[in-house]
């Protein structure tokens, strides 16, 4: 399978609650990256994993979390949702954290009320 | 800390005119640049890689320069079409492999 695939695409949730996302990176893909994009924004570096392991974190609470799996497929956990975890999920990923760029999947639109 | 930023943060032109989008940034230790197109509500489409250690790439209409040593970046597109109409994002890597992204650039092709 090719690309970076996201779910859900969409997601409404209430603040206080917990969510969970889904990527599924591209074939071959040791390295996934998470991004939020709040509206008129450009993407912020939330964390990244390679082989399983975090990698380097961006200026986020640990609330977010993140876990990556042996299929190279990934899940980012956010806890005690705020109105400002309001935003575009973007999922990432790159042969061995190499600097041959990445491929970003669709999105996650959260929005919290 | 390394801060992108591009200019104009919007731009409109009508079809066939050749354009540039311009993207600057505070550290010149990146791995790469490189450029991507969002279409709205959607994801990030990878259009050019620059390597740290490379002048400029091309692809169809599309070029993109890196001039480390002046923090800037360029993206120019040729002969605009309605159909190039999208956010345009520069983004720089850091060793840690983590982007930076610039805020984007909103063009719109008028036909």
């Amino acid at each position: 399978e090719t690309g970076v695939t996201q779910s859900p695409t969409h997601l409404i949730k209430t603040r206080g609650q917990q969510v969970t996302l889904r990527c599924s990176s591209q074939s071959g893909h040791n390295t996934v990256s998470w991004y939020q994009q709040a509206l008129g924004q450009g993407p912020q570096f939330i964390f990244q994993y390679y082989r399983e392991e975090e990698n380097g974190r961006g200026n986020f609470p640990p609330r977010f979390s993140g876990l990556q799996f042996p299929n190279y497929s990934s899940e980012l956990n956010v806890n005690a949702l705020e109105l400002d975890d309001s935003a575009l999920y973007l999922c990432a990923s790159s042969l061995d954290r190499s600097s041959y760029g990445y491929t970003f999947g669709s999105g996650t639109r959260l929005t919290v009320v | 800390k390394q801060e992108v930023t591009q200019i104009p943060a919007a731009l409109s032109v009508p079809e066939g005119e050749n354009l540039v989008l311009n993207c600057s940034f505070t550290d010149s230790a990146i791995y790469n640049l490189q450029w991507f197109r969002q279409d709205p509500g959607k994801g990030l489409t990878s259009l050019l890689l620059i390597q740290s250690s490379q002048r400029e790439q091309t692809s169809g209409r599309l070029n993109a320069s890196l001039d480390k040593s002046s923090g800037r970046s360029t993206l120019y597109i040729a002969a605009s079409q309605p159909g190039d109409s999208a956010t345009y994002l520069c983004a720089a890597m850091e060793y840690g492999n983590k982007l930076v992204f610039g805020a984007g650039t909103i063009l719109r092709v008028k036909s």
